[in-house]
């Protein structure tokens, strides 16, 4: 089953800008992570924020937590075209067996040059 | 260090056969999960092995099956495949349980015709 959803499903910008995606998930985590996804690939590591950090910084990459209302979201700013991809959040399986991530269905951006 | 690889990457079989994938490891690491994603379902948890023994399953019924050699090398199978088993598997690996950061190689694409 699906613990996060990401808002919007898609979303189309041009170089340059900045790009938001938000996340919503369902149960209490350890940690939420971020993933990016080319085409028909593996998916990429962004990065992870435990439960007990509020923001999380790598590179042009902007991630915030708030647990109150289950929520996240990833900020890439000054995108650009090689950021053309999908994101996924994933949660762990909190209280669970250890090992399992749970993906949302992602959001697909489109960066356009 | 050399990444996750899954072999094949891309597989083509009919209905009611059965279908053997592999995955590699980044080396020293000893956990291996498999994902299953597809367009209507997204990326969903199939098993997690670690030490050669199966930790964590996800709901899928029995005709998805897995194992990790001694060198945390991992396959799965999947027997009397359905044309709904027509999707991108996922291995992804990490040092340990409970490292929730994971690895993941580049899928191999099954198609069942």
């Amino acid at each position: 089953s699906q613990q996060g959803e990401e808002d919007p499903q898609a979303l189309s910008i041009q170089e340059g800008e900045n790009a938001t995606m938000n996340c919503s998930y369902k149960t209490s985590i350890n940690n939420l992570q971020w993933y990016r996804q080319n085409s028909g690939r593996g998916l990429v590591h962004l990065i992870l924020i435990r439960s007990n950090e509020r923001e999380k910084h790598s590179g042009r990459l902007r991630v915030t937590l708030d647990t109150s209302k289950k929520s996240s979201s990833l900020l890439i700013t000054a995108s650009r075209a090689a950021d053309t991809a999908s994101y996924f959040c994933a949660t762990d399986n909190y209280g669970g067996s250890q090992g399992n991530l749970i993906f949302g269905k992602g959001t697909k951006l489109s960066v356009k040059p | 260090k050399a990444g996750v690889t899954q072999t094949p990457r891309y597989l083509i079989k009919t209905r009611g056969q059965q279908v053997t994938l592999s995955c590699s490891p980044i080396s020293g690491h000893r956990s291996v999960s498999w994902y299953q994603q597809t367009p209507g379902q997204g990326l969903q948890f199939l098993f997690e092995y670690f030490s050669e023994t199966q930790r964590n399953k996800g709901n899928f019924p029995g005709r998805f099956s897995g194992r990790q050699f001694s060198n945390s090398r991992s396959e799965m199978n999947v027997s009397t495949l359905e044309l709904g088993d027509s999707a991108l598997y996922l291995c992804a690996s990490s040092f340990h349980r409970g490292q929730y950061e994971q690895y993941f190689g580049p899928g191999t694409r099954l198609t069942v015709t």
